[in-house]
């Protein structure tokens, strides 16, 4: 069965500092990865999808499949980005329905 | 627009009490996602609609979970016989199609507790 982890359930970084919120997943096939994001007392929304390969609020994502992980990644984090963040992998053809990471909770201290 | 609305935000139930979960997607979303979220966990996939019709029901736990979406757009998830264990967010999302090119949009999701 499909298998999304996420090693950290908390990372501390300072603001400035580079941020890599690690994603690594089991699946034989081709899968879709996405991150998904959730502010404090907002809703949990989409961040960034592997198919679209686009940068939003400077975050990065590259898939290796080699390595079968989907780290993402930002050069400079900001307070603002301190939020939930939740790596989901959807089997091919699988429509919307994902497999979840446990999280990881990005903390950026001023 | 308006988002994802689902109510209530917050129930808490007597165990072995019936409990119903309602979700209105955004206007015009054909697809319709019913996740799980434990605490400390990731959301857990429990069932999914195209319009009316379930289309995958693989992710409810057990035959007190059910769900239904009878008109195409509002859906109700119900949970019988409470058990403690029920204690969990029930997050519902909504898509404009089926598949992975169109976003889901979560709601505030429901937090219930069962004692």
């Amino acid at each position: 069965a499909q298998r999304v982890t996420q090693p950290e359930k908390l990372l501390s970084v300072f603001k400035g500092a580079p941020v890599e919120l690690k994603c690594n997943y089991s699946y034989s096939g081709s899968p879709e990865l996405f991150w998904y994001v959730q502010y404090s007392r907002q809703r949990l929304q989409l961040l960034l999808r592997h198919i679209s390969r686009e940068s939003i609020k400077g975050f990065t994502a590259d898939l290796n499949k080699g390595e079968t992980s989907f780290h993402l990644k930002k050069p400079f984090a900001q307070e603002e980005d301190s939020a939930m963040y939740y790596c989901a992998l959807e089997l091919y053809n699988a429509g919307n329905m994902l497999t979840f990471g446990g999280g990881t909770r990005l903390m950026v201290k001023p | 627009g308006a988002g994802v609305s689902q109510s209530p935000r917050y129930k808490v139930t007597k165990r072995g009490q019936d409990v119903a979960l309602r979700c209105d997607p955004i206007s015009g979303h054909v697809s319709l996602y019913w996740y799980r979220q434990a605490l400390g966990q990731g959301p857990e996939f429990l069932t999914y609609f195209n319009y009316e019709a379930q289309q995958d029901k693989s992710g409810l736990p057990n035959d007190r979970f059910s769900a239904e979406r009878p008109e195409g757009s509002i859906s109700t998830l119900t949970i019988q016989r409470t058990e403690q264990r029920d204690s969990a967010m029930y997050r519902c999302a909504s898509s404009l199609a089926p598949g992975r090119n169109s976003p889901l949009h979560f709601g505030n999701g429901t937090r219930l507790t069962v004692t």
